[in-house]
């Protein structure tokens, strides 16, 4: 069994470019939630795809969307990246939505916005 | 947005001593669940509280959900330097998502 992986682990970017962030859920999850975490902080709700579809968000701009494909596997994009989007992108999958779930994550994207 | 404030942010202690961190809200949660994180990995999964007043251990770790189910702690026994970490709570609440705390950052110092 796979556990959750992401790509890629590190990357660099300017201000105002865009950028995708990619997760490959764990082999039988159909829920995938993307998190932003600053260094030595908790990590912070993006949002959140259940079978393909955006199920829940958290307080982040439009400019921050996703998918999800029919694999589970799952994108995170960025616009118009701003310096304090700098941060660890974290993915995590779970078997459902349920409030006792385990969420299993990736080792995460280190986003560097210059 | 409802918010888990941990403490302390920070801990550094010896190893064999005792401690305990804090996960506080004046919001109400349906679970809550501890995490620890070690540098460059993600979150791995401690424990899970479902009950008011739950307690739960592991080994030499001591978990308690609050009766309100508005705060938790983790207490840890004769810490080793194999807990270094940083140590988060989340809540299940509105929104059917995770609500993650602060975040706590413990030392242990052999």
């Amino acid at each position: 069994e796979t556990g959750v992986t992401q790509s890629p682990t590190h990357l660099i970017k300017t201000r105002g470019q865009q950028v995708t962030l990619r997760c490959s859920s764990q082999s039988g999850h159909n829920t995938v939630s993307w998190y932003q975490q600053a260094l030595g902080q908790g990590p912070q709700f993006i949002f959140q795809y259940y079978r393909e579809e955006e199920n829940g968000r958290g307080n982040f701009p439009p400019r921050f969307s996703g998918l999800q494909f029919p694999n589970y596997s799952s994108e995170l994009n960025v616009n118009a990246l701003e310096l304090d989007d700098s941060a660890l992108y974290l993915c995590a999958s779970s078997l459902d939505r349920r409030n006792t779930g385990e969420l299993f994550f990736g080792e995460g994207s280190r986003l560097t916005v210059l | 947005t409802q918010l888990l404030e941990q403490s302390p942010q920070f801990l550094s202690i010896q190893e064999g001593e005792n401690l305990t961190v804090y996960c506080n809200s004046s919001s109400v949660f349906s679970s809550l669940q501890w995490y620890r994180q070690e540098p460059g990995e993600g979150p791995v999964l401690l424990v899970t509280v479902v009950t008011g007043g739950e307690v739960k251990k592991l080994k030499r770790l001591t978990f308690q959900f609050g009766d309100a189910r508005k705060d938790s702690s983790l207490h840890i026994t004769a810490a080793q330097p194999g807990d270094t970490g940083l140590y988060l709570c989340a809540g299940w609440g509105t929104g059917n998502q995770f609500y993650f705390g602060t975040g706590t950052s413990l030392t242990v110092i052999p």
